[in-house]
């Protein structure tokens, strides 16, 4: 079955820091990626998304890369800012038919000033 | 509406108690989708429908939940009878295909 992996939080990190948060994914087929972030007390945004192999989704300074061979989505930022601060959710949605989406743990990252 | 639209944004519920969670989707949204979110863990799938048709209930916890789209659009999900274990953040998202599920803010459902 379709699975996603996310590494361990909480990251902690200083103001203007560089951020990877790693995510790996198991799925039949060619899934599409996404992120989401999630602020305290509200529901699940679309950060950015990818649908095939090689694409890069891009939103707010963050990046993520789709790797085929790695089967991975990690998302990146050159410069956090303490409003980052959030819980982070890899998805996929797998392009199988079932149009529903995959998550994993989510990732806390805590930017401080 | 401009996004997913959920009600009530908290419930208290005591135990026993029969509770109703609403969702209204984004309108034209074919894919509509119910998530329940423990605290600090990531959405766990429960059920999903396309248009009216409840395609997948697979991830209902017990029979004590029952979910329902009967015109396509807004959605309910029915919970009898709650329990401690309950208590979650239910979140509802709606999608049109494969471009990505738009959440709602969701419910928070304490059963005490």
């Amino acid at each position: 079955g379709n699975s996603v992996t996310q590494m361990e939080g909480p990251v902690t990190l200083s103001e203007e820091a560089f951020l990877t948060i790693n995510c790996t994914y198991t799925a039949t087929g060619y899934p599409s990626l996404f992120w989401y972030v999630q602020y305290p007390g509200e529901g699940l945004q679309l950060l950015l998304k990818a649908t095939k192999a090689d694409d890069k989704g891009s939103n707010k300074g963050f990046e993520a890369t789709y790797r085929k061979e790695t089967t991975s989505f990690h998302l990146e930022k050159g410069s956090v800012q303490v409003s980052d601060s959030a819980v982070y959710f890899c998805a996929l949605l797998s392009s199988g038919g079932s149009y529903i989406p995959t998550f994993g743990r989510g990732t806390s990252l805590i930017v401080h000033p | 509406g401009a996004g997913v639209s959920q009600s009530p944004r908290y419930k208290v519920a005591k135990r026993g108690q029969d509770v109703a969670l609403r969702c209204d989707p984004i309108s034209g949204h074919v894919s509509l989708f119910w998530y329940q979110q423990a605290l600090g863990q990531g959405p766990e799938f429960l059920t999903y429908f396309q248009n009216e048709a409840q395609l997948d209930k697979s991830g209902l916890p017990s029979d004590r939940f029952f979910a329902e789209r009967p015109e396509g659009s807004v959605s309910t999900l029915k919970i009898q009878r709650t329990q401690q274990e309950d208590s979650a953040v239910y979140l509802c998202a709606s999608s049109l295909y494969q471009a990505g599920a738009f959440f709602g803010q969701g419910t928070r459902l304490t059963v005490v």
